[in-house]
């Protein structure tokens, strides 16, 4: 069975970093690309970013690339979300997904929710 | 990378078919056949139910049905059911190998 488990919520203030995580397990985590999709609340979705873990080959939403980082380690069969400095406007879920034949989301994790405020 | 265009809100009668379209250009929908639809029930996250414009994953649906026109794909919901008021949205590939999502329609079911 196809698992995507998420990290729990965190509060943080404008400014600090933040690393959230989905650990992927049930399939063939290395040759699956998987990524992260932004909801604000009461808003719709919005593709981030995607990485490969057999090479870490990363793909980036223009919206997003500079702003966050994409990683993973295949020795632990987990992908990460990095903020190096937050802003209020990163409150939002975060849903880690992983694609099929690099073309669709196949399985979604139960979302992470990130509050950034002063 | 502009997000698909989609209508905001759909709504039908029990028993009804209806369909939301789903616009975008030919740098993502016209030129690539990967156009997949999600489910969002309140506070639950997506779920797939159609993948590569006309597939139906397992579990999902017979009465989801996808089609691709151009620039437009759109989705049908056949026997429309109470359970299938949610959001939906479209995702699709892009020239610059990312990915898109619609704008996200609320199906009401009257």
């Amino acid at each position: 069975e196809v698992q995507l488990e998420q990290s729990g919520a965190e509060v943080r203030k404008p400014g600090e970093s933040l690393k959230i995580s989905c650990k992927g397990s049930g399939y063939n985590f290395l040759n699956n690309w998987i990524g992260w999709v932004r909801q604000v609340p009461g808003k719709g979705l919005e593709w981030m970013a995607i990485v490969y873990p057999a090479d870490s080959d990363v793909r980036y939403s223009p919206s997003f690339e500079g702003h966050v980082t994409i990683s993973a380690d295949k020795s632990i069969n987990t992908a990460y979300l990095h903020w190096s400095s937050l802003k209020a406007s990163d409150t939002a879920i975060y849903y880690c997904t992983k694609l099929a034949n690099a073309a669709y989301m196949d399985f979604w994790g139960k979302g992470t929710t990130v509050i950034v405020s002063s | 990378q502009s997000a698909l265009t989609q209508p905001a809100s759909v709504s039908g009668s029990p028993g009804q078919a209806i369909t939301i379209s789903c616009t975008g250009t030919r740098t993502d929908i016209g030129s690539y056949d990967y156009v997949s639809w999600y489910q969002q029930h309140p506070d639950k996250a997506p779920k797939l139910i159609i993948y590569d414009v006309t597939s139906r994953p397992s579990g999902s649906s017979n009465r989801f049905s996808g089609s691709k026109s151009g620039n437009t794909a759109s989705l049908t919901i056949s026997g429309l059911q109470v359970d299938d008021e949610a959001d939906y949205y479209c995702c699709s590939f892009t020239d610059t190998r990312t990915y898109v999502f619609g704008t996200g329609t609320k199906v009401t079911v009257l």
